[in-house]
């Protein structure tokens, strides 16, 4: 079956950029949507179609992905972004079509 | 405003059933697909259940086929998650979900409700 794998953490200062991965064999082929789920409260779309942002989402969230990585990328990195981020991917392919990755908790120092 | 509000859960014997529900507002309902998504304490996102508008395509997670039953009333603007067989392993905040009309992934997600699994 398909996985998503996600470094456990990533760690950054304020400021920086934070560059989340998601792998998975030939995920560029497959549209990829991040989720940002802050303590105690309900996961929040952030991206979707690989790059698309919702409405109300900053400008500095942006995503990427190409052969068998998919990236999250936090710039100008700021206190509130700490929280766990999700990719999630749909495999049409499959009976188990809704996938997640394990989550990356990101850190601000 | 989209709003989904689940409600349902508590606390149920290894062995034993709940029903969860979840109550939709703010959009047509029927017009959208609906997925069950649950989180263990201190665990990442695992992927429970999907249910297209009309009810005529179901998936389940391998881990809960044959023991969980997802359905919908559109006419009640409100879905369900019957879980019958419960395990400790069960034990998990569930979060009633909206697939978003243009893609694959969930644009609005309720405050979920907590199930314990326990003796």
């Amino acid at each position: 079956s398909y996985v998503l794998t996600q470094p456990p953490s990533v760690s950054v200062a304020p400021g920086q950029t934070a560059r989340i991965t998601c792998g998975g064999n030939d995920i560029g082929s497959k549209s990829v949507h991040w989720y940002q789920q802050k303590p105690g409260q309900a996961p929040v779309l952030v991206v979707y179609d690989d790059r698309d942002r919702p409405s109300g989402i900053p400008e500095r969230f942006s995503g990427s992905n190409s052969g068998n990585t998919a990236t999250l990328t936090i710039s100008r990195v700021e206190a509130g972004d700490e929280a766990d981020y999700y990719c999630q991917v749909w495999d049409g392919s499959s009976n188990h079509p809704v996938l997640f990755g394990g989550g990356t908790k990101l850190t601000v120092l | 405003e989209v709003q989904v509000v689940e409600s349902g859960g508590g606390l149920v014997q290894p062995g034993g059933s709940l029903r969860l529900s979840c109550a939709a507002s703010g959009f047509t309902f029927s017009n959208y697909e609906m997925m069950w998504v649950r989180q263990a304490p201190g665990k990442g996102l695992d992927w429970v259940s999907f249910i297209s508008g009309s009810a005529n395509t179901i998936h389940y997670a391998d881990s809960v086929r044959g023991r969980f039953t997802i359905s919908r009333d559109n006419a009640k603007n409100s879905l369900y998650l019957q879980m019958n067989s419960l395990r400790a392993e069960d034990t998990a905040l569930y979060y009633c979900a909206r697939v978003a009309a243009s893609g694959s992934y969930c644009d609005s997600w309720g405050q979920g409700t907590l199930v314990t699994v326990s003796s």
